[in-house]
């Protein structure tokens, strides 16, 4: 069973830029969500995806955007790359909208924005 | 408005004797409680959980407890091992939330001393 993996694993852009962050689910999930996790600090939630729709957002402005494809990988685009999206970037599925609870975590994208 | 706090960002702990790292939530409509551990350069992993209809889940040398009167969890180790050593995530979820959203709080870092 492959788990979710998540690309690039670094990345550096400059501020003004755009970036698409990819996510591939595990195995049977339907469901993806992205998260941010600044330094010292948490992971926020972006966005939900299932079957392809967005399900949910949380505080992110409309910059942060997001797809899910046919085989439930899914890119996550940020437009006009500020200082402060410099973050770890983390996806995760899990098997199903309904049941609430564990999520399964990529490793994450690094993005540095100078 | 941190909803999950960690009000421990670091905690260490002598190889064999208990940890124990706590959780403070705000939002009265979490009903799903859950640990997350996350190993440098890696996602987090989903530890253990608890529905807000228990106030005890127990699996191996891991437990958490819930106190909903006091919006208060805990998860113990007992025995710590150095392998235990790793940012510890607790998050929580409700229907409120869009889909199974997890908010997070900031971590507490746990070092097992040998």
């Amino acid at each position: 069973e492959t788990g979710v993996t998540q690309s690039p694993t670094h990345l550096i852009k400059t501020r003004g830029q755009q970036v698409t962050l990819r996510c591939s689910s595990q195995s049977g999930h339907n469901t993806v969500s992205w998260y941010q996790q600044a330094l010292g600090q948490g992971p926020q939630f972006i966005f939900q995806y299932y079957r392809e729709e967005e399900n949910g957002r949380g505080n992110f402005p409309p910059r942060f955007s997001g797809l899910q494809f046919p085989n439930y990988s899914s890119e996550l685009n940020v437009n006009a790359l500020e200082l402060d999206d410099s973050a770890l970037y983390l996806c995760a599925s899990s098997p199903a909208l309904a049941g609430l609870g564990e999520q399964f975590f990529g490793p994450g994208t690094r993005l540095t924005v100078l | 408005d941190q909803q999950v706090k960690q009000n421990s960002p670091s905690l260490s702990v002598q190889e064999g004797r208990i940890s124990i790292l706590n959780c403070d939530y705000t939002n009265s409509m979490f009903d799903y409680f859950l640990w997350y551990k996350k190993y440098p350069a890696e996602g987090p992993t989903f530890l253990i959980s608890i529905s807000s209809i228990k106030d005890k889940n127990e699996d191996g040398r891991f437990t958490v407890f819930l106190n909903k009167s006091a919006k208060h969890l805990s998860l113990h180790i007992v025995p710590s091992q150095p392998g235990d050593s790793a940012v510890y995530f607790c998050a929580a979820s409700g229907w409120d939330n869009a889909g199974n959203m997890l908010t997070f709080g900031g971590g507490t870092r746990l070092m097992v001393k040998p």
